[in-house]
């Protein structure tokens, strides 16, 4: 049974760097890939980018000044940095599993969610 | 940037059928899948590569794609399909997801 645990700070201050961790059971993090996506309160979803096994990424055009993404495979975990938070930035953020580009999302975290609030 | 359409809700009677659309530019070219997400839960797939069903989803759940719009049919609905809809697509290197739908059974 695959499992994505999101993890890290739930309370940020505006400018600082939002840094979350997704932790994988029951599947190798050496294959597929592996991608983050969030949702503010009472809207819909947005990607906010993928990495993959061999450590590439790529990002929504929206958000790439900000986002940096790595994987680490020695402990089956990959991780989500955002620069420069704002109040824009309060949501929950999944971490989510897809085979390709093409495929789904067949494995979602719970979500965990980040406010961003002085 | 390509951009997916949905209506803001639709309202089905218990035990009839909702259809749920996702319009885009061509959208029959892509590979559509759908979400449906309950209040408080992450979103769990119901329709995936326009019309094919994952395992432990029921019959009742449908999809088809033509031309610009991609819709997801829910037969003989039921109390426990209220919820919100995405469909989601892959498109110049960027996942797009719809706007939403909100589905009510009455």
């Amino acid at each position: 049974q695959v499992q994505l645990q999101e993890s890290g700070p739930g309370l940020l201050k505006p400018s600082v760097t939002l840094s979350l961790t997704c932790t994988v059971s029951g599947a190798s993090i050496r294959s597929y890939y592996w991608s983050w996506i969030r949702q503010p309160p009472g809207k819909g979803l947005e990607w906010i980018g993928y990495i993959n096994y061999s450590g590439s990424t790529n990002y929504n055009p929206s958000l790439k000044s900000r986002v940096t993404m790595s994987i680490d495979t020695s402990n089956n975990q990959f991780s989500l940095r955002l620069n420069s938070v704002t109040a824009a930035d309060t949501a929950v953020y999944y971490c989510a599993r897809e085979r390709s580009t093409i495929d789904p999302f067949e494995y979602w975290g719970q979500g965990t969610l980040v406010t961003v609030s002085s | 940037s390509y951009e997916l359409t949905q209506s803001l809700s639709v309202s089905v009677a218990l035990g009839q059928t909702a259809r749920i659309t996702c319009g885009g530019n061509n959208i029959e070219n892509k590979n559509v899948h759908w979400y449906q997400q309950k209040p408080g839960q992450a979103p769990m797939l119901v329709i995936y590569g326009d019309s094919n069903r994952p395992s432990g989803i029921p019959e009742r759940f449908s999809g088809s794609n033509s031309g610009n719009t991609a819709t997801l049919t829910i037969s003989r609905a039921q109390a426990g399909d209220e919820a919100d809809y995405y469909c989601q697509v892959w498109d110049s290197s960027s996942y797009v997801f719809g706007t939403g739908t909100k589905v009510t059974v009455l």
